[in-house]
């Protein structure tokens, strides 16, 4: 079955204590991505990635580091957690571009279940 | 600097009744629009995809429509049932490879 996982789905910690949230997907996607959805301020990406060892930052990557050293798997680096990370973390991937039918083409994103982070 | 708006922020209706959620934009150099489902606690699922050079899309009960001209999506919902009940989002990619999000429309439909 075609799919995201990310691991830990639940996770509470402590300030300052590092954590790595796993990500990983069996379509063999170029283009995977984090986001944080934060009530009232919707879905924002952190970090991206084009391919393997290619990454670069999104609208909030401040406090987030990533790693792409294979294909399938994109971590999500917390080096010193701060409350203000508290949030519901996602990730994603896609064909950096799928060919249509109809000529064309196009770019989907395969969301992961989600990790529910609070840093206390 | 690309800004999606969804309305309503929330609604809340009887089974039965067609719904049309919008998403209006401001940067009309889009790639593509896509609209999610997301149920609580979960991750979100695409519904539909538009192309910036297609008008709309269809699957089963949902149609979503683009208009960039005037800067907006909607996404119609036929013959609502309980099982909709989600918060719905659209997202568009421009020019880089950040989409942009709406916060979001909360459906509730009440048997």
């Amino acid at each position: 079955e075609a799919q995201v996982t990310q691991n830990p789905r639940y996770l509470i910690t402590v300030t300052g204590k590092k954590l790595t949230v796993t990500c990983s997907q069996n379509m063999n996607h170029e283009y995977m991505s984090w986001y944080r959805q934060d009530p009232g301020l919707g879905l924002r990406q952190i970090y991206y990635s084009m391919n393997v060892e290619v990454t670069d930052k999104g609208d909030v990557p401040e406090g987030y580091k990533v790693s792409r050293k294979e294909k399938r798997n994109f971590p999500l680096i917390l080096e010193s957690p701060s409350p203000n990370q508290t949030s519901l973390y996602f990730c994603a991937s896609s064909l950096y571009s799928q060919a249509l039918p109809s000529g064309g083409s196009t770019w989907v994103q395969y969301f992961g279940p989600g990790t529910r982070l609070t840093v206390t | 600097k690309q800004e999606v708006t969804q309305i309503p922020a929330a609604l809340s209706v009887p089974e039965g009744e067609n719904l049309v959620l919008n998403c209006s934009f401001t940067d009309s150099a889009i790639y593509n629009l896509q609209w999610f489902r997301q149920d609580p606690g979960k991750g979100l699922t695409s519904l539909l995809l538009i192309q910036s050079s297609q008008r709309e899309q269809t699957s089963g009960r949902l149609n979503a429509s683009l208009d960039k001209s005037s800067g907006r999506s909607t996404l119609y919902i036929a013959a609502s049932q309980p099982g909709d009940s989600a918060t719905y989002l659209c997202a568009l990619r421009g020019g880089s490879y950040i989409p942009t999000f709406g916060r979001g429309t909360s459906l509730i439909v009440h048997p």
